[in-house]
């Protein structure tokens, strides 16, 4: 059965930073990804999403995620983080039987002024 | 109204009463979702329903009834709730249920609190 993890139900960064969120799935056919991003009391938001094409994935609110098949990962990143960025990031993966996503477990971002 | 909304936002109710939650979605598509989001764990799909007829139930409890009667609206009724049920509902949409690249979009979420 496909899986997403996510590494760290919390990361804390200086506003400024580099941002790193990982994500790892395990998936027997080539995989769909994608990176949600949920604001307080908002509902989720696209980021980005991998579909086969350029494995460098460049989103909105300038993240990207670079899809790395050896390693079986899909990782957000921002160069400089930004106090706005503070919020909860859900990776995915499209299930390959019924295309339902198959959700982590989240990693709420804390912005360190 | 844009995108998916839901109504209410925050609902309170006891193990005995019955609600229901609204969702609508203004965005033309043809696939809607219902979804649990529990702290800590991944969100859980309910249901789906794709062109107002229902294609998933993941071993969802009889307590929670979805209602589809268009490709815009969905309801999820609810009664006889347990206290395990208080959670944030999402609702979603996409274009289709076919495609493994379809964006979903979210509405805002109604938080369930059980008592």
């Amino acid at each position: 059965a496909q899986s997403v993890t996510q590494l760290g139900s919390h990361v804390s960064v200086s506003e400024g930073a580099l941002v790193l969120l990982r994500c790892n799935y395990s998936s027997s056919v080539p995989p769909y990804l994608f990176w949600y991003v949920q604001y307080p009391n908002q509902g989720l938001q696209l980021l980005l999403k991998y579909t086969s094409a350029a494995t460098l994935v460049k989103g909105i609110n300038g993240f990207e995620a670079e899809f790395k098949k050896s390693e079986t990962s899909f990782h957000l990143t921002k160069p400089s983080a930004h106090m706005s960025d503070a919020a909860e990031y859900f990776c995915a993966v499209s299930d390959s039987s019924n295309y339902q996503l198959i959700w982590g477990a989240g990693t709420k971002l804390i912005i360190k002024p | 109204e844009t995108g998916v909304t839901q109504t209410p936002r925050h609902l309170v109710m006891g193990m005995t009463n019955k609600k229901s939650l609204k969702c609508e979605q203004h965005l033309g598509h043809n696939a809607m979702y219902w979804y649990k989001q529990s702290a800590k764990k991944p969100l859980e799909l309910m249901f789906v329903y794709n062109f107002k007829e229902q294609t998933e139930n993941n071993s969802v409890p009889s307590r929670f009834s979805p209602e589809c009667p268009n490709s815009s609206h969905l309801f999820l009724h609810l009664h006889t709730l347990q206290p395990e049920d208080s959670a944030l509902y999402l609702c979603a949409s996409s274009q289709g249920v076919a495609g493994r690249t379809d964006t979903q979009y979210f509405g805002p979420g109604t938080r369930l609190t059980v008592l």
